[in-house]
């Protein structure tokens, strides 16, 4: 069983959509979850952290954390275009070392 | 300070050369990672490093492969007698170890090719 699971994708949204972006890990002892943006051929861009259960809110973005369920999410409101990108889920397993899922491509359209 | 550098962005190079990356982190931050990205998954932690001294290295650095922080600064990665298989985007980043949270700032990465 991989560490981190996540859908690929590609995920196809209307522009104002709500996304909702999940992933589910393996181990209950991880703290720390983050979010990153990329676009292509682009390094990863921190988009939101958190620490344990809980929801933590940034703009038109919304990070959850559900440690009971392993079971993360990021929600984004009013999508845009400038939001098609793909996005990794990543975890720190020690020392801010990260495992990463795969990512999902999400494409909003006009 | 405009976060993590990598250079070159993109190699080109012929199968059993050499190569080296460099890494510039952010300048008060004291880890830096290195992670290998290929196409269609996310990134993978190839090793790390606090101050000058190399911690952790993951099983998937071969021993064609060597990284370097000799200041405590910025880092190289080498890639002996490259092979196809390595083609792929190397990623850099940088943390401040006495910061809470799991901050970790990426570059731009270097895209390996190898023919």
């Amino acid at each position: 069983q991989k560490e981190v699971e996540q859908d690929p994708g590609p995920l196809s949204v209307p522009e104002g959509a709500i996304v909702s972006l999940n992933c589910t890990y393996s181990n209950s002892a991880f703290q720390y979850f983050m979010w990153y943006r990329q676009y292509s051929r682009k390094g990863p861009e921190l988009l939101m952290y958190t620490y344990s259960s809980g929801n933590k809110e940034d703009g038109r973005f919304t990070a959850q954390v559900d440690k009971s369920s392993k079971y993360i999410s990021l929600f984004i409101r009013d999508s845009q275009p400038s939001d098609s990108a793909t996005y990794l889920c990543a975890i720190d397993t020690g020392f801010q070392k990260l495992v990463f899922g795969t990512g999902t491509r999400l494409l909003v359209s006009p | 300070d405009t976060g993590v550098s990598q250079n070159p962005r993109h190699k080109i190079t012929k199968r059993g050369q050499n190569v080296t990356f460099r890494c510039d982190p952010i300048s008060e931050h004291n880890r830096l990672y290195w992670y290998r990205q290929t196409l269609g998954q996310g990134p993978e932690f190839l090793t790390y490093f606090q101050n000058e001294a190399q911690l952790e290295k993951s099983r998937l650095l071969s021993d064609r492969f060597s990284a370097e922080r000799p200041k405590g600064s910025f880092s190289t990665l080498e890639i002996q007698r490259t092979e196809q298989g390595d083609s792929a985007m190397y990623l850099c980043a940088s943390s401040h170890r006495d910061r809470g949270g799991s901050e970790a700032f990426f570059g731009q990465g270097t895209r390996l090719t190898v023919v």
